[in-house]
């Protein structure tokens, strides 16, 4: 079964720092392209970060370049999100999500549960 | 930066109703758009991408179209399930998403 699952979400104090992971089962994440997405309480969905299938090309929103950094553990077939210098802006689910292959480039057709993050003093 | 604007914010049908959400972009995107369906407390589901390709099983009420700068989700007959928010989404190394689409009971 194609499954994304997060995990590392947690409640912390601004500035601190936090990882979130994601594994994949049923597909390998060297193949596909992930993306970050995160959804503040009662927000709409807002990209965070990317991450290509070979890992050359790693893109991020503005306001979390040089906080966040995305990498993949291929042994563990897991992506992670390292996040520093937590904000209360920061405070949201964070879903990991695939992006689809051929006709389905630029959309993400699988999820994960999601994760949240809760930065508060 | 692309922006995507959503129209309406809220929208309020019937059973049965005829719904049509409109999402716009900044500039020309071709076709490079997908909509998302998202329940309360769930994760977003992929509906249709490529602006008019339905995904794989997904009610085919459901239909996308537009292309270029102006795009639309049209169910063609509201049901029970169909209560939820919808998104518009682009992807040019930067992704986009709508603000979002509310449809709720009238």
């Amino acid at each position: 079964q194609v499954r994304l699952v997060e995990s590392g979400g947690d409640v912390v104090q601004p500035g601190r720092s936090l990882r979130l992971s994601c594994a994949a089962s049923g597909f390998s994440l060297i193949s596909y392209a992930i993306n970050w997405v995160r959804q503040a309480p009662g927000k709409g969905l807002e990209w965070v970060a990317f991450i290509s299938s070979d890992g050359s090309n790693e893109f991020y929103i503005d306001s979390v370049k040089g906080r966040f950094t995305i990498s993949r553990d291929k042994s563990k077939n897991t992506l992670y999100l390292q996040m520093n210098s937590l904000r209360s802006e920061d405070t949201a689910v964070y879903y990991c999500a695939r992006e689809g292959h051929g006709t389905k480039i630029n959309s993400l057709d699988i999820w994960g549960q999601g994760t949240m993050v809760a930065v508060s003093p | 930066d692309i922006q995507m604007t959503q129209s309406p914010s809220t929208l309020s049908a019937s059973v049965g109703d005829r719904v049509t959400i409109t999402c716009r972009a900044s500039q020309s995107i071709d076709s490079r758009l997908a909509w998302y369906q998202q329940k309360p407390g769930k994760v977003p589901k992929l509906l249709i991408y490529k602006a008019s390709t339905l995904e794989s099983g997904v009610p085919s009420r459901f239909s996308g179209g537009g292309s270029g700068t102006e795009f639309t989700l049209t169910i063609s007959s509201l049901q029970p399930d169909d209560f939820a928010t919808y998104y518009c989404q682009h992807c040019n190394n930067y992704w986009t998403f709508g603000q979002g689409t509310k449809v709720e009971i009238k």
